[in-house]
């Protein structure tokens, strides 16, 4: 199946600071990828939809200012958390889908993660 | 509201048998329903999509059955082992972006 890779898998960081996590897509190219959070015990809950060559689109209540998302290519997009915060410490997953899948349903490959610790 | 439940947070059950996890939503209209393996401090891994019209899909020792009339779908491990131990999470796909993820159901098959 199609592989997702994030780096780094682990960051740990002072407040303030801004953190970027790289998405790739390793053995296809992806057109959309997912950004998506999750919190200990709960759901993954869908931040943004990153597309290739225009602007992210991001769900209610997720500030764009402070969750960039830059889509540059058809195999990478990145998500930097600006001004990092505690409460900014999560899990951070990727997803991508394939167009090559057929267009069924909508089966999205998802990253191994990014754990974010905000100190 | 909208909700995705899954039937309990935890379910422990002995290596052979067959276990059931249940996904249930209220105030949505899927047009297809998607269950993953999530393991601890991984990415969810794609198991098993069923379509609306679909009753039920199988897989190898995986089945998914979804009933729209009731708002549930159902997801069956036969004969299970202790490397099935994992959390699964059920997916609601409304639209060509819209996947809701429900909180998932942590299964622990004991030898």
């Amino acid at each position: 199946g199609a592989v997702v890779s994030q780096h780094p898998s682990r960051v740990i960081c002072k407040s303030g600071t801004s953190v970027k996590i790289e998405c790739r897509s390793l053995d296809f190219q992806a057109t959309t990828m997912f950004w998506y959070r999750q919190f200990p015990k709960q759901s993954l809950m869908l931040m943004a939809t990153s597309n290739e060559g225009s602007k992210a689109t991001y769900e209610q209540g997720v500030e764009k200012d402070k969750f960039l998302i830059n889509h540059a290519s058809l195999t990478l997009s990145t998500l930097t958390v600006t001004s990092a915060h505690p409460e900014d410490s999560s899990f951070y997953i990727c997803s991508a889908r394939d167009p090559a899948s057929g267009g069924v349903g909508d089966t999205q490959y998802f990253g191994p993660g990014t754990r974010l610790t905000v100190l | 509201s909208q909700k995705i439940e899954q039937n309990s947070e935890a379910l422990n059950i002995q290596e052979g048998k067959t276990a059931t996890l249940t996904c249930n939503y209220t105030n949505y209209s899927p047009a297809y329903l998607q269950w993953y393996r999530q393991d601890p401090g991984r990415g969810p891994v794609f198991l098993l999509l069923i379509r609306e019209n679909e009753k039920e899909k199988r897989k190898e020792r995986l089945k998914v059955t979804f009933d729209t009339t009731l708002k549930q779908s159902l997801f069956h491990i036969t004969a299970s082992q202790p490397a099935d131990s994992a959390t699964y999470l059920c997916a609601l796909q409304t639209g060509a972006n819209n996947l809701f993820f429900g909180t998932g159901t942590r299964l622990t098959v004991i030898p």
